[in-house]
């Protein structure tokens, strides 16, 4: 299947300091990627949705000026938590869909531990 | 009412069991419906894509979709220990946005 991949699989960051997390589709362009939240035990829920060259849309409830998304080329979408505090602390996965009406991989995820 | 649901489990089934997970969904413009398979700290994995109702076969797994009972399956047969880990129901309107709503996930654990 396809592959997205993530960067980095884990960090730990200092309170009041931002923190990037990269996703990246290996071998396909991906017109459209997803941001997700998820905590322990629980499901995936959607933060934004990041098409290349244009904002993101952002879900209800979700600050756009702490989770800034940048979807810079086809293959490459970003994720800048911004002034992180320890309730940022969780797992974030992106997705990629290769184009319209295709399936959606999922990346490895991100573990962000504000400490 | 959620969108979609799903029983968390957990579901605890002795290995060679057949699994049954389940979804039901309140939208009928639902048009594509995937089951993702997660391990433990890592992202969900595809396993199955389909589009209209019926049943799709894919090795052990099939996938069984019901659209007039709003009503998506997963059997997994022959499980294993290695089966273990949360499964999660997932599905979209197609079109232009194709943002995926979840279920729960059903958390399984395939005993030895």
């Amino acid at each position: 299947g396809a592959v997205v991949s993530q960067h980095p699989s884990r960090v730990i960051c200092k309170s009041g300091t931002s923190v990037k997390i990269e996703c990246r589709s290996l071998d396909f362009q991906a017109t459209t990627m997803f941001w997700y939240r998820q905590f322990p035990k629980k499901s995936l829920m959607l933060m934004a949705t990041s098409n290349e060259g244009s904002k993101a849309t952002y879900e209800q409830g979700v600050e756009k000026d702490k989770f800034l998304i940048n979807h810079a080329s086809l293959t490459l979408s970003t994720l800048t938590v911004t002034s992180a505090h320890p309730e940022d602390s969780s797992f974030y996965i992106c997705s990629a869909q290769p184009g319209l009406g295709n399936t959606i991989y999922f990346g490895e995820g991100s573990w962000l531990t504000v400490v | 009412q959620k969108e979609v649901e799903q029983d968390p489990g957990p579901l605890s089934v002795p290995e060679g069991a057949i699994v049954s997970l389940n979804c039901t969904y309140s939208n009928s413009a639902f048009q594509y419906f995937m089951w993702y398979r997660q391990y433990s700290r890592k992202g969900p994995e595809l396993l199955m894509y389909t589009y209209s109702s019926g049943n799709k076969e894919d090795g052990r797994f099939t996938a069984q979709v019901d659209k007039s009972s709003k009503y998506i399956s997963l059997f997994i047969r022959d499980s294993q220990p290695s089966d273990s880990a949360t499964y999660l129901c997932a599905m979209n309107y197609g079109g232009a946005t194709n943002k995926l709503i979840f279920g729960t996930g059903t958390l399984l654990a395939v005993q030895p």
